[in-house]
Order: structure tokens, then sequence, then C-alpha cells
């Protein structure tokens, strides 16, 4: 089956306390993005990346890294979490955007409370 | 700036019709997309509009004018299991999407 998986779905931790939000797609995309979603504020794009090694950074990358080794992998890192980076984190995929319609698949979400 | 503009919350009621209007500002345009949001779960693509017209899916149609920088989406027999967000996304000219907010939809019985 086609997906996007992303690990946890719910985290909770405490100012500082280093993490990693894990991505995995099985559809051999190139695109990959990783976005925050706040009530009343929509989704907000923290980075992407267009192929392996290729990242780059999107609306609202401040506190967050990204690695882009393989295709398949593109997980976000927080290094020193705050509670503003409280938040529900999606991940998505998609062929390159460009020629043709090319919706993003979205994982099923990471709920991050940071203490 | 870029700006995508939707109601923040609709009410309808199961059997209705619903129309979820979407207006934009972006840098170059090449391409809409729709998208279902139920709460807690990720979004999933409904239609993608492109060109002015209007795109029919079942019960879910889509519109767009370019010249007026506005879609809508318009959904037939409304179900309870409707209830959900639904965001409007702008392709701009650099191939990146442009978010609304998203619109809560609640459907009554």
């Amino acid at each position: 089956e086609a997906q996007v998986t992303q690990n946890p779905r719910y985290l909770i931790t405490v100012t500082g306390k280093k993490l990693t939000v894990t991505c995995s797609q099985n559809m051999n995309h190139e695109y990959m993005s990783w976005y925050r979603q706040d009530p009343g504020l929509g989704l907000r794009q923290i980075y992407y990346s267009m192929n392996v090694e290729v990242t780059d950074k999107g609306d609202v990358p401040e506190g967050y890294k990204v690695s882009r080794k393989e295709k398949r992998n593109f997980p976000l890192i927080l290094e020193s979490p705050s509670p503003n980076q409280t938040s529900l984190y999606f991940c998505a995929s998609s062929r390159p955007p460009g020629a043709e319609v090319v919706p993003l698949h979205f994982g099923n979400g990471t709920r991050l409370t940071v203490t | 700036g870029q700006n995508i503009d939707q109601p923040t919350e609709m009410t309808a009621t199961e059997g209705a019709i619903v129309q979820i209007n979407c207006t934009y500002q972006t840098s170059g345009f090449n391409g809409l997309f729709w998208y279902q949001q139920h709460a807690g779960e990720a979004p999933t693509f409904l239609s993608y509009n492109v060109l002015d017209g209007l795109e029919e899916k079942g019960r879910f149609s889509s519109f767009l004018s370019r010249s007026k920088g506005y879609s809508y989406l318009l959904l037939k027999e409304l179900q309870m299991k409707d209830s959900a967000s639904y965001l409007c996304a702008v392709l701009d000219s650099n191939y990146q999407l442009i978010w609304g907010a998203g619109t809560k939809l609640i459907i009554k019985p």
C-alpha cells in the first residue's frame, strides 16, 4: 500500500530535549515536505526537499532541521524544542511539481507537546 | 504578499448543498487544489483546477475563475461524514503550495 509513515503519532517532551520525528514514503517520490498546523493558521511549510541531498527552507524553518540522505526518508529534527513548537506536524510527499497534477500524500501526523 | 482567503466556518444541513469559497492573490498560478481534512487526521486530495470552469467528481465539484482569483468547492447531498475542514491551496509560479487556513464545515441532521 502506497503510504507516508510518520512516527511517533503523539509525543510529549520537555523544553530543550532534542527529538526527531521520522517520515518515510514508499512511492519513490522525489519531493518531500514538512508542515506544521496550528488552529486558525492553516498549514505552514517548515522545510522541503526536491530530491536526495537537496533541502530548502519553507516559511517557518527556525528551530528545525531536516536531512535527506535517502529518497524515502525525511526526518524532522528539533535540536532544542520550545513550547512554541507545540503543534500538529505533517510530512508529505509527491512527484516533483511541474507539468502534471501532483497532489500531496500526507502522513497521519505527529501531535507534539513541549512543556 | 501571497494570500488565500476562505471562510473560517460554515454550517449546513444533511442532504443540502453547500458552496465553500476561496479567493487568492499569489505570485503566479499553476493550479488550485482542494483538500478535505477530518479532525486530527491528514488532509486528503479532493480536486485540482488549472483551467477556468467547473470540474465535477461525484457529489463534489470545484470551480475556478483565474481572472477573478476565485474558486469554490460545491458539495451536494451532504452527508454527516462530510463534516470536516476543507483546505484551498494554490501552486504559485515557483511551484510552491500556498495554503488557506481552511473552512470548518459543520453538518447538522
